[in-house]
């Protein structure tokens, strides 16, 4: 089992281009997270998705867009890339959401680079 | 808002010696979790406590959740060099529905 995968692991983009930002997971779990990762600020959730077909706002979505492709992929766009978005992104899932009981696995994350 | 706090934000220490990291709910937690970023790398599960009080232990790591279920902490004892990295508590949102991470203390050793 691979895991959690994520693809691209770089990335630099020019401030105003768009990008999508790939993860599957072949663990069968339920649901799947999109976090940001910048120094000091420890793990800050952007989107997620307690279940196919539903995804949900976290603490950061501003700028972002998500896609619940099937129970496998859950996507986060870029649609005009800011540096301020410069930032390390993981992908994560876990067997369920409820009461936050179950542990998340994560994938190696896409280092992203705005200029 | 819902927050969980960490302290200390960097911690560095000779290796042999004992490390401790704390963290604080603003709300009672259902339980918590701890994980392990390494450098470079990506936050890996350590452990979940569920009961109030409750203790566990993983070889020279001890983990604590606090009587009224709104801190926690991490002990190493006896540091190694393979103990660097940052760790993280989490707590669930009060929904339920996503974790709520801690800002995180990031261990150093030196030998």
């Amino acid at each position: 089992n691979a895991g959690v995968t994520q693809t691209p692991k770089f990335q630099v983009l020019k401030t105003g281009q768009s990008m999508t930002l790939q993860c599957a997971q072949d663990m069968n779990h339920n649901s799947m997270y999109w976090y940001r990762q910048d120094p000091g600020m420890g793990l800050r959730l952007i989107y997620y998705s307690a279940s196919e077909g539903t995804t949900d706002k976290g603490e950061v979505p501003n700028g972002y867009n998500v896609s619940r492709l099937n129970k496998r992929e859950f996507s986060l766009r870029l649609e005009s890339a800011a540096p301020s978005q410069t930032s390390v992104y993981f992908c994560a899932s876990s067997e369920y959401a409820g009461q936050g009981s179950y542990e998340q696995y994560f994938g190696p994350g896409t280092r992203l680079t705005v200029t | 808002g819902q927050q969980v706090m960490q302290i200390p934000q960097y911690q560095h220490v000779q290796e042999g010696e004992d490390f401790t990291t704390y963290c604080n709910s603003s709300t009672t937690l259902s339980n918590i979790q701890w994980y392990k970023q390494r450098p470079g790398g990506h936050p890996v599960f350590l452990i979940q406590l569920v009961k109030s009080g409750e203790v566990k232990k993983q070889k020279r790591l001890t983990f604590q959740f606090g009587e009224a279920k709104k801190n926690s902490s991490l002990h190493i004892t006896a540091t190694q060099t393979t103990d660097v990295g940052t760790y993280f508590c989490a707590g669930p949102s009060q929904a339920g529905t996503a974790l709520i991470f801690g800002k995180g203390t990031t261990l150093s050793v030196s030998s």
